[in-house]
């Protein structure tokens, strides 16, 4: 069965640290997707990343990277110079591949709550 | 461009009444999904509707929940006989498609259904 394990419950920082989320993953699937999504205060969930599990090639945008190893099921998130703003919950995904090859839903980890303190 | 729009942002009800939850999914958009995010819980799948048909309805309660998709119209999860346990955030997503490659899921800003 596919489980996402995020074990950080809760995560507090400084502003300016570097923080990194954890989040493991199981799945029988050749093929799947791997998603981050940022909750912050106020309640609505903001799309961040999706990886291809063909594609272990880490990813940088701005002060986000994202770093995707399939030898230990892992796709983790890094926030560099966190910043206050970067407060919220954050949840790793994993998208199953139904029949034919379709997308289907989202497998959510119990989530990260990030805390940055100025 | 519009987002996900999911209305009303709010719902309060009394035990026993009917909630209608409502989604319109992101221009171009024909697939729509349904999760639930219980208190100091992570979200769990609901519902999976294209157009007109349930794709996939695994996460869906066995009585009182259901969930359309008309043709016309927003994507409707109705909860019948609401118990306090149902007080939770829904949200809807969208997608541009069925493919994997084209399975990325934008999400509205839930409603948070209260159940007095």
């Amino acid at each position: 069965a596919q489980k996402v394990t995020q074990a950080q419950t809760e995560i507090s920082v400084v502003e300016k640290e570097d923080v990194t989320l954890d989040c493991v993953y199981e799945t029988r699937d050749t093929t799947y997707y791997l998603f981050w999504y940022k909750q912050p205060p106020s309640g609505e969930l903001v799309f961040l990343i999706r990886r291809n599990s063909f594609d272990e090639q880490n990813e940088i945008s701005g002060r986000y990277s994202w770093n995707f190893q399939k030898s230990t099921s892992s796709f983790n998130f890094t926030i560099t110079a966190s910043q206050v703003v970067d407060s919220a919950v954050y949840f790793c995904a994993l998208s199953e591949a139904k029949i034919y090859n379709q997308g289907g839903k989202l497998i959510f980890g119990q989530g990260t709550e990030l805390s940055v303190k100025p | 461009n519009a987002g996900v729009m999911q209305n009303p942002r709010h719902l309060v009800r009394r035990r026993g009444q009917e909630a209608r939850l409502r989604c319109s999914p992101m221009k171009g958009h024909s697939h729509v999904y349904w999760y639930r995010q219980l208190p100091e819980e992570g979200l769990k799948f609901m519902v999976y509707l294209q157009k007109e048909n349930i794709i996939d309805e695994s996460g869906m309660p066995k009585e009182r929940f259901s969930a359309e998709f008309p043709k016309e119209g927003p994507s409707i999860l109705r909860i019948q006989q609401v118990v306090r346990g149902d007080s939770a955030a829904y949200f809807c997503a969208s997608s541009p498609g069925q493919s994997l490659a084209k399975n990325i899921q934008y999400f509205g800003a839930g409603t948070r259904l209260s159940v007095l």
